[in-house]
């Protein structure tokens, strides 16, 4: 069936990095462009970043624009998101979902994952 | 950027109720609205897409309509499996925050 499953999770340091990782499953990955989206404690979603199918198009939420790197390796269904220089204010649960549209952008998100727990603390 | 207030922030209900859950945008996002459903612990659920249609597998006591700003779930007759965090999107302005602050329907 159709999955996606987030790893790479922890609690880091402030200034540190980290990289999450999301593995798909059941449909063919390189046909859609991939989200993360996060959730902060007792907060509502934030959408965080967008790659395109082929993986040439990045785009970033201001919040984390120049510290977070989206990238995705077709040859191995996955999806990546670099962080770094972590702050306390990334410490949230991080999703990553699946664009709605096959080859085409459609904003919206159809598959999520049950994420990945980041806690940014000394 | 486009600002979407979702009202009430907490809705309490019970079981065999309708729920009615609003969206509204700061200015007008067309025909670009969806719906999720999201319970703690568990992967966000893509409900409705572009205001009115049913995404896959979702069952035809969900709801949506609108237009421009206004924006509205509809839940006829609530099953117990229902009560949950609901958030509305735009895709209307991308790329930027694109989610309200959510509902929560709770059991009355």
């Amino acid at each position: 069936q159709v999955q996606l499953v987030e790893s790479g999770g922890g609690v880091v340091q402030p200034g540190k990095s980290l990289t999450l990782s999301c593995a798909a499953s059941g449909f063919t990955f390189s046909t859609y462009s991939m989200h993360w989206v996060r959730q902060a404690p007792g907060k509502g979603l934030e959408w965080v970043a967008l790659i395109s199918h082929g993986g040439t198009s990045k785009y970033y939420a201001d919040s984390v624009k120049g510290r977070f790197t989206i990238s995705r390796d077709n040859s191995k269904n996955t999806l990546y998101l670099h962080i770094s220089s972590l702050r306390a204010e990334d410490t949230a649960v991080y999703y990553c979902s699946r664009d709605f549209g096959e080859l085409v952008v459609r904003y919206y998100m159809d598959v999520w994952g049950k994420g990945t727990k980041v806690t940014v603390s000394s | 950027e486009i600002v979407l207030t979702q009202s009430p922030a907490t809705l309490s209900l019970s079981p065999g109720e309708r729920a009615t859950l609003s969206c509204r945008a700061s200015q007008s996002v067309s025909g670009y609205v969806a719906w999720y459903q999201h319970k703690p612990g568990q992967a966000p659920r893509l409900l409705i897409y572009d205001v009115s249609n049913r995404a896959t597998g979702i069952p035809d006591r969900f709801s949506g309509r609108g237009s421009g700003t206004d924006f509205t779930l509809t839940i006829s007759s609530l099953e117990p499996e229902d009560f949950a965090v609901y958030y509305c999107q735009q895709r209307s302005n991308w790329p930027p925050d694109t989610f309200g602050q959510g509902t929560r329907l709770e059991i009355k």
